[in-house]
């Protein structure tokens, strides 16, 4: 039972570039959630997913987009990256109102 | 959206001594939440609360979720190296999971042995 992973662990992006940051959970659980972390800010919820098939936005959601088509992933995207979106992105799954970690993917971007 | 304010933002302590946070906002909150990070790692909750007045400890660590239900607070007592990291609470609005949360900006702690 290895929880909620996070790939990749660190990725440097140029201003433009896109990628996929992966989120898996192997709990069976049906809600996860992305955030993205900065100094001072505390955690900030970007988008989040109920179940397989569904997405909802967080209070963070611009920039971003999100896909669940398996339960056991929750997919964030950058289309176009900025500077501004240089953080650390944590995944987490949800039992009852326990929130389950990932251990966080540190993004730069150039 | 709902603020919560937690301080202190930093804490420098020696061993041995007891921690106090806390987390206050201008709204009510129904479950409040209290997570550790360690360096490099995610959050992992150290205790839930989820009724006002609620009490719980977890060994040295005690939180209690406010009467008027708009703060929360986090002692530790007898604090050892390995306390350090940072302490996030986060509140919930709504019993479902997908109620509305909101963390804390979170208190940076420092333990000198």
């Amino acid at each position: 039972n290895a929880g909620v992973t996070q790939t990749p662990k660190f990725r440097v992006l140029k201003t433009g570039q896109s990628m996929t940051l992966l989120c898996a959970q192997d709990m069976n659980h049906e809600y996860m959630y992305w955030y993205r972390q900065d100094p001072g800010m505390g955690l900030r919820l970007i988008h989040y997913s109920v179940g397989e098939g569904t997405t909802a936005k967080g209070e963070v959601p611009d920039g971003y987009n999100v896909s669940r088509l398996k339960k056991q992933n929750f997919l964030l995207g950058l289309e176009s990256a900025a500077p501004s979106q240089t953080s650390v992105y944590f995944c987490a799954s949800e039992s009852g109102e326990t929130q389950y970690f990932g251990p966080g993917t540190r993004l730069l971007v150039l | 959206g709902q603020q919560l304010n937690q301080s202190p933002q930093s804490m420098f302590i020696q061993e041995g001594e007891d921690v106090s946070m806390n987390c206050t906002s201008s709204s009510i909150f129904n479950t409040w939440l209290w997570y550790k990070q360690d360096p490099g790692e995610g959050p992992v909750l150290l205790i839930a609360l989820y009724k006002a007045g609620e009490l719980t400890s977890n060994g040295r660590l005690t939180a209690q979720f406010g009467i008027t239900r708009k703060d929360s607070f986090l002692n530790i007592s007898a604090s050892i190296p390995s306390d350090v990291g940072i302490y996030f609470c986060l509140g919930r609005v709504g019993g479902t999971s997908y109620g509305k949360l909101t963390f804390g900006q979170g208190t940076i702690l420092t333990v000198h042995p």
